[in-house]
């Protein structure tokens, strides 16, 4: 399979622990995105890379999170000490070199649950 | 207000119906435009994008673009059930390079 990967699927969580999500987007694809989707709300934009840069994150990334990706490959999204606020499902998206990236792959995403 | 407006749904039609799905927007910024298929539990699945205004289209699909209303549209002729599902619309200011997504619309297509 050659699409987007994302680990794990399933997250469950206490509240207050240290949560890492990975990407792996499809190979040579050199945009990376991270969005956020609560039930019944459309995917919000988190952060986005090209290669290795981190070109633009939201307000919505607050100091609890933070994302990396090394080498400009796979991709990690890190939230410290979770709230129940951040229970969501976390999409990663990869998209390849050209105007208006239009063409965006989505992974499965990673839903996680902060009990 | 938010810079996407989609319709909200829920929407039930009989198979081999029309469907529309609408959404609007405010930002003038905004020069790409996609819509996107979500069945329950799975990501995003990119069904059509375009760029300029007017109709373009893929097999059962249409998308339909009107920048001087800020209006776009997806059609689905000849619906099947295997059409039930979340659609998103989803735009891009080039310059942004994330894309701002509607809330989606949920279709049931009954046999």
């Amino acid at each position: 399979d050659t699409g987007v990967s994302q680990n794990p699927r399933h997250k469950i969580t206490k509240r207050g622990q240290n949560v890492t999500f990975r990407c792996d987007p499809i190979s040579e694809h050199n945009r990376l995105y991270w969005y956020r989707q609560t039930l019944g709300q459309g995917p919000e934009f988190l952060t986005y890379f090209q290669n290795e840069a981190q070109l633009e994150k939201s307000r919505l990334l607050s100091d609890r999170f933070s994302a990396e990706r090394p080498k400009g490959s796979f991709s990690t999204l890190e939230i410290q000490r979770t709230e129940q606020g951040d229970s969501a499902m976390y999409l990663c998206a990869s998209s390849p070199r050209g105007e208006g990236n239009t063409e965006a792959f989505f992974g499965q995403g990673t839903r996680l649950t902060v009990v | 207000q938010k810079e996407v407006e989609q319709d909200p749904g829920p929407l039930s039609v009989p198979e081999g119906a029309i469907v529309s799905l609408n959404c609007t927007y405010s930002n003038s910024a905004f020069q790409y435009f996609m819509w996107y298929r979500q069945y329950s539990r799975k990501g995003p699945e990119l069904l059509m994008y375009t760029y300029s205004s007017g109709n373009k289209e893929d097999g059962r699909f249409t998308a339909q673009v009107d920048k001087s209303s800020k209006y776009i549209s997806l059609f689905i002729r000849d619906s099947q059930p295997s059409d039930s599902a979340t659609y998103l619309c989803a735009m891009i200011n080039t310059n942004a390079g994330k894309s701002t997504f509607g809330d989606g619309t949920t279709l049931t297509v009954k046999p």
